[in-house]
């Protein structure tokens, strides 16, 4: 019953290897993100998508490139990882209306290690 | 550009009340957040204000928006050893994008 799932919950890789992370939200809401947190927990939006439309793009190396099959996922691939892509990446959701507070929901994270 | 500032860490003695402060950028945010993050979790939604109200209560919670100084501030009273977490202010803007502070680390002293 969880809300929001990513797959994995770690992953850790070789430098220049690529990678997927995959985000799964059964809200029913519109809009998916992908925030990028450091080791010093500040948290960056990467992306965002409203039916499956890419709404956000933030400055973010052409190496990552989100996919969005349908509304209820998000996944995130990344080509020719780096040091410095080290992280935990968290998927999140919610439904948008103007007028409304817009919670959004996160997913539990991937901790991602590139050696 | 639009940016959410926070001081890092802060240390409460337990019983006594937090008070985290946050300043924002964007004079056209809507509605600004609180959202806590408990260690290997994602952030989850503790309370939010709409940018007309200046205080919104809600058990031991107390939101204070002074929309002129751009300054937002959560306190909790009765500060619990499980409320030991970080928070994050957020403010959502014109574009709907909502922008995340540094993070405020809390930790709870007996």
């Amino acid at each position: 019953d969880t809300a929001v799932s990513q797959t994995p919950k770690y992953l850790v890789t070789q430098m220049g290897n690529d990678k997927s992370i995959k985000c799964e939200q059964n809200l029913g809401h519109d809009t998916m993100y992908w925030y990028k947190q450091d080791s010093k927990k500040f948290l960056k939006i990467m992306f965002s998508y409203n039916n499956k439309e890419l709404i956000i793009n933030e400055t973010v190396p052409n190496r990552f490139s989100p996919k969005s099959p349908d509304k209820a996922h998000l996944n995130l691939h990344i080509n020719s990882l780096e040091l410095g892509d080290s992280a935990v990446y968290f998927c999140a959701s919610s439904l948008v209306h103007s007028g409304t507070y817009n919670e959004q929901f996160f997913g539990p994270g991937t901790r991602l290690t590139v050696l | 550009g639009e940016d959410v500032e926070q001081s890092l860490f802060l240390s409460v003695r337990e019983g006594d009340s937090s008070v985290i402060n946050c300043t924002y950028t964007d004079s056209s945010s809507t509605y600004l957040y609180w959202y806590k993050q408990e260690p290997g979790a994602g952030l989850q939604l503790l309370t939010y204000i709409f940018s007309n109200m200046d205080m919104k209560q809600d058990q031991r919670l107390t939101v204070l928006l002074n929309k002129k100084d751009k300054h937002l501030s959560l306190r909790i009273a009765d500060t619990q050893t499980g409320d030991s977490a970080i928070y994050f202010c957020a403010t959502r803007g014109s574009a709907s994008k909502i922008i995340f502070g540094s993070g405020t680390r809390l930790s709870i002293r007996p």
